[in-house]
């Protein structure tokens, strides 16, 4: 175990639903990111929380929005999907924000998500 | 552009040496990580690198070379458990995290 966990670990939804993913870090860190990884592609920064400030939005359409009420707990909540967002969506965390210095991200085991 | 290139799968036998290289050009550099991921589990960090020469962990070791862009990671005495995909990450000047693609790894009996 990382210290970070993820849930739910799977989902399955369709593309006019609404779900939020979850992810909580125990490892007293001050950053938090979202990264969705597919098939055969690196892995895609989405969002980066700095001390629960969000510093980064690399272009993420709208449908995906992200929540950080406190340092330990990150959200995503998704709404009108698209077939094509199906994938690993990985949570992961560091103690020195990011792009403030050199230090290692640990990642929760991530959401499986299946837009239908 | 920066760019993180390493192979895609690799196989080899159990009991063996296997080694996966990664190339970087990158804005800068501050570092290079390796993770490893088992199918459906999280990521976790295996080393970080940022002086040129080799790093020794038990059966898992990682080398830098600076001046080329290039690194490996260099797993011995292969067991069915080291089957997995391993990660390549360079850290750029900014310390913004590139990623390559990974590499697949499968270990045979």
């Amino acid at each position: 175990e990382t210290g970070v966990t993820q849930t739910p670990r799977h989902l399955v939804m369709g593309m006019t639903n609404k779900k939020s993913l979850k992810c909580e870090q125990h490892l007293g860190h001050n950053a938090m990111y979202w990264y969705k990884q597919s098939a055969k592609k690196p892995l895609e920064l989405m969002f980066v929380y700095n001390f629960k400030e969000q510093t980064e939005n690399n272009s993420v359409p709208s449908r995906f929005s992200p929540e950080c009420p406190n340092s330990s707990h990150l959200f995503l909540h998704l709404h009108t999907l698209q077939p094509e967002d199906s994938a690993l969506y990985l949570c992961a965390s560091s103690q020195i924000p990011r792009g403030q210095g050199t230090d290692t991200q640990y990642f929760g085991p991530g959401t499986r998500l299946t837009v239908l | 552009g920066q760019n993180i290139d390493q192979p895609t799968e690799m196989t080899a036998t159990e009991g063996a040496i296997v080694q996966i290289n990664c190339t970087y050009q990158t804005s800068g550099f501050n570092g290079l990580f390796w993770y490893q991921q088992h199918a459906g589990e999280a990521p976790t960090f295996l080393s970080y690198n940022v002086l040129d020469g080799l790093e020794e962990k038990g059966r898992f070791s990682s080398f830098l070379s600076r001046s080329k862009g290039y690194s490996y990671l260099l797993l011995k005495e292969l067991q069915m458990k080291d089957s997995a995909s391993y990660l390549c990450a360079a850290l750029d000047s900014n310390y913004q995290l590139i990623w390559g693609a990974g590499t697949k790894l499968i270990i045979k009996p």
